[in-house]
């Protein structure tokens, strides 16, 4: 059973840019979840969809967004980036919203503002 | 707001050695509790999970009951191995309708020395 999927590994994007992050779920999983993981922040939810819809956002600036496709694949979009916005982004899986029994996570991607 | 506070690292161990972790949460109602490790590099892999008061989750060696009159989920392993040097992460699910999130700790980092 494939894991969690998460494009490309490594990026690296000039302040200003965009930067579009892809997701895929473990198969049959339509929940997936967006977590920021900085030394000085630590693990920070994102976003939360599921059955393409935004079910739960957290404390970020508007340039962060995200989408969900009909096949429960994800991608998350920072726009106007940020030296801060450097980060690994790591997404996570699970059967359903609201899950009382653990999500998976992918590898992450790392990103680094120049 | 929920929250948890894991002790301080880094926790610096010779093979063999007896390990704990501590980890106390605060939550409004009655969350799950996980235990999740990150190797270099690499995502966050879920260690173990308990989902109500007195439950213990155990998982390669590793175990942690939860304790809701101390609200305490504390990692143990009765012999460590250079291989469990990793970061070791405590959470804990926050549901809201039909939606939910993980809040982490801070992490702490293990060392285990041959």
């Amino acid at each position: 059973k494939a894991g969690v999927t998460q494009t490309p590994r490594y990026l690296i994007k000039t302040r200003g840019q965009q930067v579009t992050l892809s997701c895929s779920p473990i198969s049959g999983h339509r929940s997936v979840s967006w977590y920021q993981q900085t030394p000085g922040q630590g693990l920070q939810f994102l976003f939360e969809y599921f059955s393409e819809t935004q079910r739960n956002k957290g404390n970020f600036p508007g340039r962060f967004s995200g989408r969900q496709f009909s096949n429960s694949r994800s991608e998350m979009n920072v726009s106007t980036l940020e030296l801060g916005d450097s980060a690994l982004y790591l997404c996570a899986s699970s059967l359903t919203a609201a899950s009382n029994y653990g999500y998976t996570f992918g590898s992450g991607t790392r990103l680094t503002v120049v | 707001g929920d929250s948890v506070t894991q002790m301080e690292g880094p926790v610096t161990l010779s093979e063999e050695a007896f390990l704990t972790i501590n980890c106390t949460y605060t939550a409004t109602g009655y969350p799950s509790l996980f235990w999740y490790v990150q190797y270099p590099g690499e995502g966050l892999q879920l260690l173990l999970k308990a989902t109500k008061a007195d439950d213990k989750g155990s998982n390669k060696g590793f175990e942690a009951t939860y304790r809701k009159e101390t609200t305490s989920f504390h990692l143990e392993k009765g012999s460590v191995q250079v291989s469990d040097s990793a970061v070791y992460f405590c959470a804990l699910s926050v549901l809201t309708g039909n939606t939910g999130k993980l809040i982490f700790g801070q992490g702490t980092t293990l060392q285990v020395k041959p």
